[in-house]
């Protein structure tokens, strides 16, 4: 079975920083394009970043582009979200979720994600 | 970036009705959508890919339709589990997402 458990969320102070893992199990990250996609309170989802089935092409929202920084371990079957100069709009629950194929592909599977809090 | 803007915002509707929701982008985007159900606490689920295709296991109530920049999902027969906040997502460029379209009990 496919899952995919997110953790590392939790509350920051504004400039702060965290980094939000995410381990698979049931399949290989490196098989596939990895997400991370949020949702503010209340809010609609919001696509961050992808990285590539080799792992060698990353790209970002605009605006976490420069403070965020996705990353994997193959050995550990684990994604990363490195979260630097956190400001209080990225107040969300983070998702990390699988590319169905291409690298422009919806998600098809989801972890139930973890909420990150900002504060001034 | 390609906006995607979901009509309506709040559907209210009863078990058995056929419901449609519609989701336009800023510019074409040829087949490339996908619709997505979230219940409140969970993670979004996969329904349908390139505009009409049901991701395996989605029952066959579920449909999509369209292309370029207008987009339906449709529920033909409404059950009580799909109650929930639809989101559609254009892949064409960078991902976006519409601002979702929360279906409740009428």
């Amino acid at each position: 079975e496919v899952q995919l458990a997110e953790s590392g969320g939790g509350s920051v102070q504004t400039g702060g920083s965290l980094r939000l893992s995410c381990v698979a199990s049931g399949f290989t990250i490196s098989s596939y394009w990895m997400h991370w996609v949020r949702q503010a309170p209340g809010e609609g989802l919001l696509w961050v970043s992808r990285i590539s089935i080799d792992g060698r092409d990353t790209s970002y929202a605009d605006s976490v582009r420069g403070r965020f920084i996705i990353s994997r371990d193959i050995a550990k079957n684990t994604l990363y979200l490195q979260m630097n100069s956190l400001r209080v709009d990225d107040t969300a629950v983070y998702y990390c979720a699988r590319g169905r194929g291409k690298a422009a592909d919806p998600q098809d599977q989801w972890g139930q994600g973890t909420l990150v809090t900002v504060s001034s | 970036d390609i906006q995607m803007t979901q009509s309506p915002s709040t559907l209210s509707a009863s078990v058995g009705d056929r419901v449609t929701i519609t989701c336009r982008a800023s510019q074409g985007i040829s087949s490339w959508l996908a619709w997505y159900q979230q219940k409140p606490g969970k993670a979004p689920k996969f329904l349908i890919y390139k505009a009409s295709i049901l991701e395996s296991g989605v029952p066959s109530r579920f449909s999509g339709s369209g292309s370029g920049t207008e987009f339906t999902l449709t529920i033909s027969s409404l059950q009580p589990d799909d109650f929930a906040t639809y989101s559609c997502q254009q892949y064409s460029s960078f991902p976006t997402f519409g601002q979702g379209t929360k279906l409740e009990i009428k």
